[in-house]
């Protein structure tokens, strides 16, 4: 089955700490990637997302992902965590064909920046 | 201006009770979609609608009725509640139905079943 998997729960890091969050794919063909931040209490947001081109993929607040079809992952990066990042994160996918493309996302990873 | 908004923020009711929550998108786009989330807070899909169409329809009680009177409205009834159908509910929206399309969501709307 086409999906993501978010292999932590929960990612722990440390203020001005790079941060890494996972995700992993099972996608037939080109798979179209995105990244989804949901603070305490609110809705989803939109981080970022790949379609084609640079493996590096420059997102919203800072946040970056890399793609790497070899190791089927498109992990979240930034380079120095802010306690203001601590939300949930979702890695995300549309799977399906023709017209309709059903959105399908991972089970989240909590991240936690202490001060 | 909120993007895309949802009414209410709260719904507290009785099992049996039939309720309904609103969602508008001022964004200009022409896909919706209602999805779930629980107290794991895992996200599922429940509909999708695209220029008032309905295109996505996962295995969902037949009790859960999405209806779009225009493609900036997607509203769902749920009629005869059930205790498991307390959890967050969110609204989204975005430009089509393609693979690329981004979502955005609005602040969801927390049922609790008594």
């Amino acid at each position: 089955a086409q999906s993501v998997a978010q292999p932590e729960d929960q990612v722990n890091v440390a203020e001005g700490n790079p941060l890494t969050v996972k995700c992993t794919y099972s996608v037939s063909g080109n798979p179209y990637l995105f990244w989804y931040v949901q603070y305490p209490n609110r809705g989803l947001q939109f981080l970022l997302k790949y379609i084609t081109g640079d493996n590096l993929v420059k997102g919203s607040y800072g946040f970056e992902a890399e793609f790497n079809k070899s190791q089927t992952s498109f992990h979240l990066k930034k380079p120095s965590a802010l306690v203001s990042d601590s939300a949930l994160y979702f890695c995300a996918v549309r799977v399906g064909s023709g017209g309709s493309y059903i959105p399908t996302f991972g089970r989240g990873t909590s991240l936690i920046v202490h001060p | 201006d909120t993007a895309v908004s949802q009414t209410p923020k709260y719904l507290v009711t009785q099992m049996g009770n039939d309720k309904s929550i609103k969602c508008e998108q001022n964004l200009g786009h022409d896909t919706m979609y209602w999805y779930k989330q629980d107290s794991k807070k895992f996200l599922k899909i429940m509909f999708s609608y695209n220029n008032k169409e309905l295109i996505i329809n996962e295995t969902v009680p037949n009790r859960f009725s999405p209806k779009s009177p225009d493609k900036a409205h997607l509203n769902l009834h749920i009629n005869s509640l059930e205790l498991g159908d307390s959890a967050v509910y969110f609204c989204a929206s975005s430009q089509g139905t393609g693979r690329s399309y981004e979502q955005y969501f609005g602040p969801g709307t927390r049922l609790t079943v008594t």
